[in-house]
């Protein structure tokens, strides 16, 4: 079956300096990929998506990176803020018609001063 | 221009009473998926509505049951409440069953005692 998984419950960043967030997951027909955030006692905010015929993709101060051979996306924060602090999940829709998303377990982001 | 909505935000229930959780979709969206998050979790996909029937059902009991109204609104039912049902319930409304556009609510806390 199909299963998503995140590297590290938490991180730990430095304002200023940039977060690395892990996903893997394990279906190879997966062709799309979402980052949510989500800050305490909020629901999950759409942050970046990517398709599978892409590598990388940016947006503000944020990157995905997929890598497809080892089934492996990444976020990546740039200059990380306090109000970056949250919990960040990748989520994959499943390849049937109707694209229910799988998330995985989470990492939380602390952003120290 | 509303974003999803749910109601009630917290709520208290004792063990084996019932509970009605409800959605509002994004203005212009059709379809309801609810989820499950416990803490500390990621959310897990409990079930999705499109053109008020019920189209797919993630691994939960029969207690577990939901309603789309005409207007594209949503209900979760929940019967005979656990300990285990105590979670943040999450509403993601998308056009025409895509998940690639979900957009979440704020979540109900449910908690049971």
């Amino acid at each position: 079956g199909e299963s998503v998984g995140l590297h590290l419950p938490t991180l730990s960043v430095q304002e200023g300096d940039n977060s690395i967030i892990n996903c893997a997951y394990s279906n190879s027909a997966s062709d799309y990929f979402i980052w949510y955030k989500q800050e305490s006692g909020k629901g999950p905010q759409f942050i970046i998506d990517i398709r599978s015929n892409m590598d990388k993709r940016q947006g503000q101060r944020v990157t995905v990176l997929l890598n497809k051979t080892v089934k492996h996306l990444s976020l990546q924060i740039a200059a990380t803020q306090p109000g970056d602090s949250a919990v960040y999940f990748c989520a994959v829709p499943t390849t049937d018609s109707w694209g229910k998303l799988q998330f995985g377990a989470g990492t939380q982001v602390v952003v120290t001063p | 221009d509303a974003g999803v909505t749910q109601s009630p935000t917290h709520l208290i229930k004792t063990r084996g009473q019932q509970v009605t959780l409800r959605c509002s979709p994004k203005s212009g969206h059709d379809t309801v998926s609810w989820y499950q998050q416990a803490l500390g979790q990621g959310p897990q996909f409990i079930f999705q509505y499109y053109e008020e029937e019920e189209r797919q059902r993630g691994n939960f009991p029969d207690r577990f049951s939901g309603h789309q109204f005409p207007n594209y609104s949503s209900e979760l039912n929940v019967n005979a409440l656990l300990l285990g049902d105590s979670a943040l319930y999450l509403c993601a409304s998308s056009l025409r069953r895509v998940n690639t556009e979900a957009f979440f609510g704020q979540g109900t806390r449910l908690t049971v005692v």
